[in-house]
């Protein structure tokens, strides 16, 4: 079975400053991908980026970085120089990568940036 | 190009009634997923198919729920003798396939609320 804590149910962040939001995951599973989304209060789920347990180095994607540390199974998304769009909540997911294709999500943390 | 589409994007239900909630995946997407969101929580893995067969419903509460897609495309929800416990956001995700690292996209979910 798979498992995604998320243990920060709120935070706040200044506009343009940068803000990490953690996520821990747990899994038997050798290989696996690490998922973040946005989910805006219209409620859609917006893919962020993408992390798989091989990869060598931590993705990035624009002002979006995953910082993956496998000894600790942490993929925390860092996000820069924060946005008044960048208030949502925030979803860590993960998935094996072999033939169960389904997400596991965790509960969220909800961002909200201030001026 | 058009995103996941789901309708009705809200629905009210008396309790007892039987209910069916649609959705369009992206064109040339083979897999297909549901899953539900109840208030401040992530999303649930409901079932996935890969075409037209439903490749793990492992996530399904009870067999009250049932999900068909016919044709390896638009795929249908059902849920006979709706209960209140059943009102959540109800996500529908394509892929292009199952597995591997392909990203789910999302539609905009639709919201049943069972009085």
């Amino acid at each position: 079975a798979q498992k995604i804590t998320q243990t920060q149910p709120g935070m706040f962040v200044q506009e343009k400053e940068a803000v990490t939001l953690d996520c821990t995951y747990d899994t038997s599973d050798p290989s696996y991908g690490l998922f973040w989304y946005k989910q805006p209060s219209s409620g859609e789920m917006i893919f962020l980026i993408y992390q798989g347990s091989y990869d060598q180095q931590n993705a990035t994607e624009g002002r979006y970085s995953l910082n993956f540390q496998k000894a600790r199974k942490s993929a925390n998304l860092v996000i820069s120089a924060s946005q008044l769009g960048d208030s949502a909540m925030y979803f860590c997911a993960m998935r094996s990568l072999g033939a169960a294709s389904k997400l596991t999500f965790g509960t969220g943390t909800r961002l909200q940036v201030t001026l | 190009g058009a995103g996941v589409s789901q309708t009705p994007s809200n629905k009210v239900t008396e309790k007892g009634k039987y209910v069916e909630l649609r959705c369009d995946p992206i064109s040339g997407h083979t897999a297909l997923y549901w899953y539900r969101q109840s208030l401040g929580q992530g999303p649930e893995f409901l079932i996935y198919f890969q075409g037209t067969g439903a490749a793990d419903d492992s996530g399904l509460p009870n067999d009250r729920f049932f999900a068909v897609r016919p044709e390896g495309s638009v795929s249908t929800l059902k849920i006979q003798r709706t209960e209140r416990g059943d009102s959540a956001v109800y996500l529908c995700a394509s892929s292009l396939s199952a597995g591997g690292t392909y990203e789910q996209y999302f539609g905009p979910g639709t919201r049943l609320t069972v009085t």
